[in-house]
C-alpha cells in the first residue's frame, strides 16, 4: 500500500527540539522530492521543509530556515526533521508529503500522512 | 514574496449546488497553480495542479481555471462529501497556500 507514517508528536517547551520522522512505502521513495507541510490549530497549510530525491538537496521556509534541518535516508525510506529552538507558534500538525513528480521536483503534493500534532507550551 | 488570496472564506450552499471559488496571487505564477480539499479531520486531498489538470483519481465535477493572477475552482453539482475546506497554493517560487475556502451545507 502506498502510505506515509509519520512519528508521533509531543508537547515541547518553548526553546526545545523535536525530532519528527516519516516513513513512506509502496513507491520508489528516492525518486521524489518530500516535504513537510504544517497546519496550526484552526489554520491554514503552511510549507516549511522539502528535500529532493537522489541529490538530497535541502530547501527550508523563511520561517524554520536555520532552526531546522531536514534529512532522508533512501534506503530506509524515511525523511526526518530535526526541529530547533521552537517556539509557540511552531505548534501545529505536521504532515509529511510527496511531490507528484519523479525525477524532479514540481512542489505539489499528491500523497500526505495522517499528520502529527507537535505542541510547544510551557 | 506571492500572497495568495482566496475568496469568498465561506461559501454556504446546497447539495446539487455548483460551487465556484477564486483564488488570486498577488504576482503572476504563471500556471503554477495547485488546489487541495480538506475534509473535516482528515489531510489535504490534490485535486488541481498545473491550474487546469485533475490529480488521478479526482471527479470530473472539479474543474479549474485561469492563468496569471487569477484562478477558479468549479466544483458542479455539489454532494455530501464535497463541503471541505479548499486551498489554492503556488508553486511558481516556493509552495505558498491561500488561507482557504470553506463550502458548507446551507
Amino acid at each position: 500500500e502506498v502510505e506515509l507514517l509519520e512519528s508521533g508528536g509531543s508537547l515541547v517547551q518553548p526553546g526545545g527540539s523535536f525530532r519528527l520522522s516519516c516513513a513512506a512505502s509502496g513507491f520508489t521513495f528516492s525518486a521524489h522530492t518530500m516535504s513537510w507541510v504544517r497546519q496550526a490549530p484552526g489554520k491554514g497549510l503552511e510549507w516549511v521543509a522539502g528535500i529532493s530525491g537522489p541529490g538530497a538537496h535541502p530547501f527550508y521556509a523563511e520561517s524554520v530556515n536555520g532552526r531546522w534541518i531536514i534529512s532522508r535516508d533512501n534506503s530506509k525510506n524515511t525523511i526526518d526533521l530535526q526541529m530547533n529552538s521552537l517556539r509557540v507558534e511552531d505548534t501545529a500538525v505536521y504532515y509529511c508529503v510527496r511531490d507528484l513528480c519523479r525525477g524532479g521536483t514540481c512542489w505539489y503534493f499528491d500523497l500526505w500522512g495522517r499528520g502529527t500534532l507537535v505542541t510547544v507550551s510551557t | 514574496e506571492i500572497v495568495m488570496t482566496q475568496s469568498p472564506a465561506t461559501l454556504s450552499l446546497s447539495p446539487g449546488d455548483r460551487a465556484t471559488l477564486s483564488c488570486r496571487a498577488s504576482q503572476s505564477v504563471t500556471n503554477n497553480l495547485a488546489w487541495y480539499q480538506q475534509r473535516p479531520g482528515q489531510a489535504p486531498r490534490l485535486l488541481i495542479y498545473d491550474a487546469s489538470t485533475r490529480a488521478t483519481g479526482v471527479s470530473a465535477r472539479f474543474s479549474g481555471s485561469g492563468s496569471g493572477t487569477d484562478f477558479t475552482l468549479t466544483i458542479t453539482s455539489l454532494q455530501s462529501d464535497d463541503f471541505a475546506i479548499y486551498y489554492c497554493q503556488e508553486y511558481l517560487t516556493w509552495p505558498r497556500f491561500g488561507g482557504g475556502t470553506k463550502v458548507e451545507i446551507k
